[in-house]
């Protein structure tokens, strides 16, 4: 499969637990992102790489939520002190060099359950 | 940031029937409108997107239109399958940026 991967698929963990999401993009793309779904929502933007880089965070993201992408390549979303809040599915996503390529292709996301 | 509305928030069509979903932006700036298909438990899967340099695009049964000046885009599906059942949600980046905001999704139900 060439596609995004994320690891693990599912993770339930009790209130006051830290926890840590993998993302691996698709070959070459150098553009990552995460996002967060609830619900019957859209999902929301968290942060974004280019390459090693974390070019921004979104103001959703706590400082209890840190991201890495070490040598551009996977990166991970550590979330401290969970709360029942963050209860969410977390996305990857990952686009292409730029040159004017906007298309973001999603993983299949973390489900997070918070107890 | 972008805001991006859209509507409806549930749609039920009879297979055969056509479904449009409209979606509106508040970025004149924005250049890059795409649409993802999320079945139950899966993936956002890219399905069409549209430049600001055109006005419409198809591909098979489905077409994406752009009306800059109004600030809105709509999806088009034409000759609905029950394959078509899922939710929908539209996008639009921030401020001409990477990142993309996305609307609240419409659930469509293709009923046979």
């Amino acid at each position: 499969d060439t596609g995004v991967s994320q690891n693990p698929r599912h993770k339930i963990t009790k209130r006051g637990q830290n926890v840590t999401f993998r993302c691996d993009p698709i070959s070459e793309h150098n553009r990552l992102y995460w996002y967060r779904q609830t619900l019957g929502q859209g999902p929301e933007f968290l942060t974004y790489f280019q390459n090693e880089a974390q070019l921004e965070k979104s103001r959703l993201l706590s400082d209890r939520f840190s991201a890495e992408r070490p040598k551009g390549s996977f990166s991970t979303l550590e979330i401290q002190r969970t709360e029942q809040g963050d209860s969410a599915m977390y996305l990857c996503a990952s686009s292409p060099p730029a040159g004017g390529s906007y298309e973001q292709y999603f993983g299949p996301g973390t489900r997070l359950t918070v107890t | 940031g972008e805001n991006v509305e859209q509507h409806p928030s549930t749609l039920s069509v009879q297979e055969g029937d056509s479904a449009v979903i409209k979606c509106t932006y508040s970025d004149s700036a924005s250049n890059y409108f795409p649409w993802y298909k999320q079945e139950l438990g899966k993936r956002p899967q890219l399905i069409i997107d549209i430049r600001s340099n055109v006005g419409e695009k198809k591909d098979q049964r489905i077409a994406v239109t752009l009306n800059k000046t109004a600030k809105h885009f709509s999806l088009h599906i034409t000759e609905t399958q029950p394959e078509d059942s899922a939710v929908y949600f539209c996008a639009a980046p921030y401020y001409n940026d990477y990142k993309l905001s996305f609307g609240a999704g419409t659930t469509v139900t293709v009923r046979a």
